[in-house]
This record gives C-alpha cells, structure tokens and sequence, in this order.
C-alpha cells in the first residue's frame, strides 16, 4: 500500500507571487486536508476535500483555495503570497469516518522571501 | 469548538525510562476520537496510538499506552522503555467523527529527548 506523497519537498517563492502544492493520497483513502505548520507550533486545519468538493475549511483567508481530482489526489493553490504564508505544508488522507486515523505526507516548506 | 492543550513544552528521558505526557481537551461533543502523532526531524506525522472516546478501555500499542480519562478531558501519553528513537515532537490531537467537521484539532507540541 502506497502512502501520501507530496511534491516539491522545498520550494523557495517571492511575496505576492502564487504557488500550488500537490499531495497523492494513500490507497482506499478519499479524504485529503490540507495543513499548515509554523515553526514550533502545532498543524492549523487548512481545508478538506471529499469527492472532489470542499467538505470543511478552517480559519484560513480564500487566497488559500485546493481542488481533488477522481484518482483522489489534491492541490493546494495560495495566491498572493505574503511573508507569513511560510511554513511547513503538510497533507493527509484518510476514509471519511478517521476510523483509523489520518496518513500524513512528509510535507511540503515553504518560504516566502 | 474544539481545543487541544499540551503544558509541556519539552521533556527529557533517560533511555529504557518511562516518561508520560500530557494532554487536555475541550469538546462539547460525544463522539471522537483522540491521537497521538509523533513527528521527527523527517517532518512527516506518524500515528503512534488513537482512542475512540465511547471506549472506556485505555488504548496500547506495544510500548505506547494512553491513560484517557473523559470526564475530565484528559488523554495523557505513557512510553515506557523509552528508545533513542523515540525523540521526536508528540502532538495530541482530537477528531469529531467525519464529514466537514472530521479534521485534526493540533495541540502545540511536546518535545521529547531520550537521552543516552
């Protein structure tokens, strides 16, 4: 079984620029959230997707938006990068009921310059 | 809401040790569930052990037990023969049981050595 993959691993961009992340979710998995994690602090819920919809957003502004496509895989697209969008990314599939938990992806820095 | 809340910034261990951590919540739901991940150097979040809050019976997986107490929303972490391998960050998280509201609530994080 496969787990979560996410491309690039670092990613270096200038403010105001965009970028997009992408997370390929675990086999059986069709739920992805996405996560962003400051330096010493905890993961923030971003959003999630299930069957291709936003399915849950936490308290993040619409500069920050995703897609999931049929395979399940997902995007991460933020607009308008700002110097405090620089942060660990990481994504995480699961069933829809997290029955067994959530499979997390090695993540995805971050920095904006 | 839900909130997660983890009072020890970091915590040493001698190797072959037992050490716990702590963990409160806050939820006015019924259902859950509760986790503990691990997450190294390597950056990835790995799943040490998970609870379902209607389970009354302490989750354990080999080295790794919880000690849930539900009435008072506290979901501690024990890991006893502590290995070198085992020095990470631990974060305590909860989870309503899916659907939009089915994402982690993180804590901020324990930092744990095992020293030599």
């Amino acid at each position: 079984e496969t787990g979560v993959t996410q491309s690039p691993t670092h990613l270096i961009k200038t403010r105001g620029q965009q970028v997009t992340l992408r997370c390929s979710s675990q086999s059986g998995h069709n739920t992805v959230s996405w996560y962003q994690q400051a330096l010493g602090q905890g993961p923030q819920f971003i959003f999630q997707y299930y069957r291709e919809e936003e399915n849950g957003r936490g308290n993040f502004p619409p500069r920050f938006s995703g897609l999931q496509f049929p395979n399940y895989s997902s995007e991460l697209n933020v607009n308008a990068l700002e110097l405090d969008d620089s942060a660990l990314y990481l994504c995480a599939s699961s069933t829809p009921v997290p029955v067994y938990g959530y499979t997390f992806g090695s993540g995805t820095r971050l920095t904006v310059v | 809401a839900q909130t997660v809340t983890q009072s020890q910034p970091e915590m040493s261990v001698q190797e072959a040790e037992t050490v716990t951590l702590s963990c409160t919540y806050d939820t006015s739901e019924n259902n859950y569930y509760l986790f503990w991940y691990k997450q190294p150097p390597s950056r990835q979040m790995i799943l040490v052990i998970r609870q379902e809050a209607y389970k009354q019976q302490n989750a354990t997986e080999n080295r790794f037990s919880v000690n849930f107490q539900k009435a008072a929303k506290s979901f501690s972490l024990k890991i006893s023969d502590s290995q070198l391998g085992d020095t990470a960050m631990y974060f305590c998280a909860s989870s309503l049981y899916g659907g939009s509201q089915g994402n982690l609530i993180f804590g901020k994080g324990t930092k744990l050595s095992v020293k030599p």
